[in-house]
């Protein structure tokens, strides 16, 4: 069965800080992993890794993908208020033609920086 | 523990017809979801419950309907299924709100022909 597990659940820092999140997965034919970032009830789509060791870079934030060790990390340098929010992980595994797309999504990560 | 289940995993639709995606939880939440997965699209959603008899509209309810009589079901209906109505469909469940945690069902892939 797919597997993804989001690490921390829940993390409180300063505004300033740098944060890490993390997340693990075990899956049959994977395809990509995608981060998203949730701060209503429709996330917002992050990155998009399907290649090892590649970072992803989007202003503040980073990402890079582990695919010997099977685990990807989200980075927020210079953390603001606004990036408080629950921070989804997904992993697409190739559809074999039995059932949906394979996006195995995580438990999320609830991020909040304090002033 | 099941978590969210959602049935059917895959299903062809003609244009026109009529559908219901079944969602259950067995983890008491009282905050149920459907959202909707187009490529490179991300997640949309569809519509929202906050507990048994309450519902709302998300993001893209146009052609969707859904009811919450009991706290662990929540069924989806498409209506005179469309062609734009082609996607995967996941429902998740979180308890008293998305900053809580989600569990997400493993989705429905629905196409209309």
């Amino acid at each position: 069965e797919d597997k993804v597990v989001q690490s921390p659940l829940s993390l409180v820092v300063h505004e300033g800080d740098t944060v890490t999140l993390n997340c693990s997965y075990e899956v049959t034919n994977f395809r990509s992993l995608l981060w998203y970032k949730q701060e209503k009830k429709a996330p917002t789509f992050l990155f998009m890794l399907t290649s090892s060791g590649i970072e992803k870079k989007s202003g503040r934030l980073s990402s890079i993908l582990d695919k010997k060790e099977l685990f990807s990390i989200l980075n927020i340098t210079a953390t603001q208020t606004g990036d408080s929010a629950v921070y989804l992980c997904a992993v697409e595994a190739r559809w074999s033609g039995g059932g949906a797309d394979g996006l195995t999504f995580g438990k999320g990560t609830h991020l909040i920086i304090q002033p | 523990n099941a978590g969210v289940t959602q049935t059917p995993k895959f299903r062809i639709l003609k244009i026109g017809q009529s559908m219901t995606l079944q969602c259950t939880q067995d983890m008491n939440h009282n905050y149920m979801y459907w959202y909707r997965q187009d490529p490179g699209m991300g997640l949309k959603l569809i519509y929202y419950s906050v507990g048994a008899g309450i519902t709302d509209k998300g993001e893209v309810p146009n052609g969707y309907n859904v009811s919450r009589s009991t706290t662990e079901d929540f069924p989806l209906r498409l209506e005179l299924a469309a062609p734009s109505q082609t996607s995967v469909y996941f429902c998740a469940s979180s308890l008293e709100g998305f900053y809580y945690g989600y569990t997400f069902g493993s989705g429905t892939r629905l196409t209309v022909v």
